[in-house]
């Protein structure tokens, strides 16, 4: 059975840093593209960012870029998010997602919430 | 930024009803490789989203086939034949032909 499971949010002030992480199981995790994808309380799904199987493709959505960066270790089965200069903005669930065309698995979600 | 614009933003059904949601993309969402990146997606609520159809038309493994894609280009539909109690929550076009992954607005089904 294929899992994904988020851990490392919390509440955290405005300006500060905080790492997500993804431990998947169930399926080969080197052999697949992965995503991030967060929702605002109330509202609609957005793309954070993609990384594909072996590191080589990043991409950032223009709202995160040069804050977020995405990463994974094959080894351990998991896929990361370091979130820097964190903003009020940046409050959402964080769902993780494989693949990135037809992202068919997700996680249950990561609350982060930035507030002073 | 491709923009996907679904209707209605709220639906109404009683159990039994066949349902319909439109998503229009303001570019082509065919690729140059022969594919057409549209996906729908539902969140139940208090629920993590979950895929039902892929590349406009493939339904997911385990998804009941009551539900169905259709459409091309800038022109999507998701139908629900006969809505079931289950099939509550908001449904999201997704679009993965265009850089950045685009999702629309949702629709939310409620069950009369």
């Amino acid at each position: 059975e294929v899992q994904l499971v988020e851990s490392g949010g919390g509440l955290v002030q405005p300006g500060r840093s905080l790492k997500l992480s993804c431990l998947a199981s169930g399926f080969t995790f080197s052999n697949y593209g992965m995503n991030w994808i967060r929702q605002a309380p109330g509202k609609g799904l957005e793309w954070v960012a993609s990384i594909s199987s072996s590191s080589s493709y990043i991409y950032y959505a223009d709202t995160v870029k040069g804050r977020f960066t995405i990463s994974r270790d094959n080894a351990k089965n998991t896929l990361y998010l370091q979130m820097t200069s964190l903003r009020s903005e940046d409050t959402a669930l964080y769902y993780c997602a494989r693949r990135g065309t037809v992202p068919d698995y997700w996680g249950q979600g990561v609350m982060v919430t930035v507030s002073s | 930024d491709v923009v996907l614009t679904q209707t209605p933003p709220t639906l109404s059904a009683t159990i039994g009803q066949s349902v319909s949601i439109s998503c229009r993309s303001s570019q082509s969402l065919l690729d140059s490789d022969g594919d057409t990146y549209l996906n729908w997606l539902l969140q139940r609520p208090g629920q993590s989203p979950q895929l039902l159809i892929y590349s406009v038309s493939n339904l997911e493994s385990g998804v009941p086939n009551r539900f169905s894609g259709s459409g091309s280009e800038t022109d999507f539909t998701l139908k629900i034949s006969g809505v079931e109690a289950e099939d509550l929550g908001v449904y999201y076009c997704m679009q993965a032909t265009h850089a950045p992954l685009t999702f629309g607005s949702g629709t939310k089904l409620e069950i009369k």
